[in-house]
C-alpha cells in the first residue's frame, strides 16, 4: 500500500540533544514537507522540499535542519538550538502546488518530548 | 499578516447536523482546504474548494465564498465517529497552506 511512514512514534530525548526524526514515502511524490503542531495552534510550516537536493526554509526553521537525498526520504534533524522542541511532528508529501487539486498527506507523526 | 480564523470547539448530537465556519485573509488564494483529524493522529483530507459553491461528498459537503473570504464544513448524520478536530487551510499566492486552530467537534449521543 502507498502511504507515508513517521517513525518513531514517541520519541523522548534529553535537552541538549540532537535528534532526527524519519519520514518515508512510496507515493512518487515529489514534494514533502514537515510541521510542527501545538496545543490551541494550527500546523506550522518547518520545512519544505519541492524537488530531490533541493528544500526551502518554512516559517519556524530556526533549530531545524533537513536533508533531500533521496525522492523518497525526508528526515527532520531537531538541534539542540531549538528552544521548545516538545511537540507532535507531521511529516506530508504532495504532488508539486499549483496543480489542482494539490492535497497533501500525512504520516501518523511523532510525538517528540524533551526531558 | 494572513489569518484563518475558526470556531476553537463545538458541540452537537448523534444523528444532527452541525456547521463548522472558517474565514480567511491570506495572500493571495490557490484553493481551501478541510480537514478531519482524530486525536493523536494525523489529518485526513476531506475536502477542497477553489471555485464558489458548495461541494458535496457523502455526509460531507464543502462551502466557499472567495468574495467574502469564507467557507463552511457542514456534517450532517453525525456519527460518534465524527467526533474530531477539523481543520480550515488555505493555498495563498506561493502554493503554501496556511492553517487554521481546527475546531473541535464533541458529538454527544
Amino acid at each position: 500500500d502507498g502511504g507515508i511512514t513517521q517513525s518513531p512514534k514517541y520519541l523522548f530525548r534529553k535537552e541538549g540533544q540532537n535528534v532526527t526524526l524519519s519520514c518515508e514515502q512510496n507515493l512518487n511524490h515529489d514534494a514533502m514537507y514537515w510541521y510542527r503542531q501545538d496545543p490551541g495552534q494550527g500546523l506550522r510550516l518547518i520545512y519544505y522540499s519541492q524537488i530531490v537536493n533541493d528544500f526551502q526554509k518554512g516559517d519556524i526553521a530556526e533549530g531545524y535542519s533537513v536533508s533531500r537525498e533521496k525522492k523518497e526520504s525526508f528526515p527532520l534533524t531537531v538541534t539542540s538550538a531549538q528552544k521548545n522542541p516538545t511537540a507532535f511532528y507531521l511529516c506530508a508529501s504532495s504532488i508539486p502546488p499549483g496543480q489542482g487539486n494539490d492535497e497533501q498527506f500525512f504520516g501518523p507523526g511523532t510525538r517528540l518530548t524533551v526531558l | 499578516g494572513q489569518n484563518i480564523d475558526q470556531p476553537t470547539e463545538m458541540t452537537a448530537t448523534e444523528g444532527a447536523i452541525v456547521q463548522i465556519n472558517c474565514t480567511y485573509q491570506t495572500s493571495g488564494f490557490n484553493g481551501l482546504f478541510w480537514y478531519q483529524q482524530h486525536a493523536g493522529e494525523a489529518p485526513t483530507f476531506l475536502s477542497y474548494n477553489v471555485l464558489d459553491g458548495l461541494e458535496e461528498k457523502g455526509r460531507f459537503s464543502s462551502f466557499l465564498s472567495r468574495s467574502k473570504g469564507y467557507s463552511y464544513l457542514l456534517l450532517k448524520e453525525l456519527q460518534m465517529k465524527d467526533s474530531a478536530s477539523y481543520l480550515c487551510a488555505v493555498m495563498d499566492s506561493n502554493y503554501q497552506l496556511i492553517w487554521g486552530a481546527g475546531t473541535k467537534l464533541i458529538i454527544k449521543p
